[in-house]
């Protein structure tokens, strides 16, 4: 399975302020998933990154609040921007390369706004 | 729309077997995978259906039924670490391989 890596892994961000979570595999990959767990919740997909083209994102989420970049096929970043204390939650990037195409995750960035 | 139920808060005790049940309704399907997540780690394939029936791993057992939108995941001989929570996800087919999680239960096991 992919090895990937994410930085930074914990940050305490203040109100207003925007933050780039960034997403490293060491194999590449076509797509690239942001999602958002809160904090005692399941996972939400925030966007879907191919190598490209503009990220697709879920209902509910949207560029100018999570903009995402996809330069290569091994690396994506997430800006969280404008932040708010509703922000705070741990985000995650993972791949799908498995035998059945399911998703490895990255560690997670736990995110904290006050 | 999407939705995918499981159980919130289950409990078990070590050496039992146990059954995470989970039930969805989407809009496309292409297979369901099972997770489990332990605090503050992220989560780790455990499970793949995308065939009626019942698919096995050790101790981890998986059956999905398409016709009645039901999987469950059974976990026998049940060990303190088994404690975390158990993520049901469905692949939508009509979009890209993106996966819809279920709401997670949480599996505390007791000695």
């Amino acid at each position: 399975s992919a090895v990937i890596s994410q930085k930074p892994s914990r940050d305490i961000c203040q109100r207003g302020t925007s933050l780039t979570i960034q997403c490293q595999v060491d194999s590449q990959v076509t797509m690239m998933f942001w999602y958002r767990q809160q904090p005692g919740q399941s996972l939400t997909l925030i966007a879907t990154a191919n190598q490209g083209s503009e990220a697709t994102y879920e209902s509910g989420f949207v560029i100018d609040k999570f903009p995402i970049s996809r330069p290569n096929l091994t690396f994506s970043t997430l800006t969280v921007s404008n932040m708010s204390p509703e922000d705070s939650s741990i985000y995650l990037c993972s791949v799908d390369q498995g035998v059945d195409y399911e998703q490895y995750f990255g560690p997670g960035t736990r995110l904290t706004v006050t | 729309g999407q939705n995918i139920d499981q159980p919130t808060e289950m409990t078990a005790t070590e050496g039992a077997i146990v059954q995470i049940n989970c039930t969805y309704q989407t809009s496309g399907f292409n297979g369901l995978f099972w997770y489990q997540q332990h605090a503050g780690e992220a989560p780790t394939f455990l499970s793949y259906n995308v065939l009626d029936g019942l698919e096995e791993k050790g101790r981890f057992s998986s059956f999905l039924s398409r016709s009645k939108g039901y999987s469950y995941l059974l976990l026998k001989e049940l060990q303190m670490k088994d404690s975390a929570s158990y993520l049901c996800a469905v692949r939508d087919t009509w979009d890209t391989d993106k996966l819809i999680f279920g709401t997670g239960t949480r599996l505390q096991v007791f000695p």
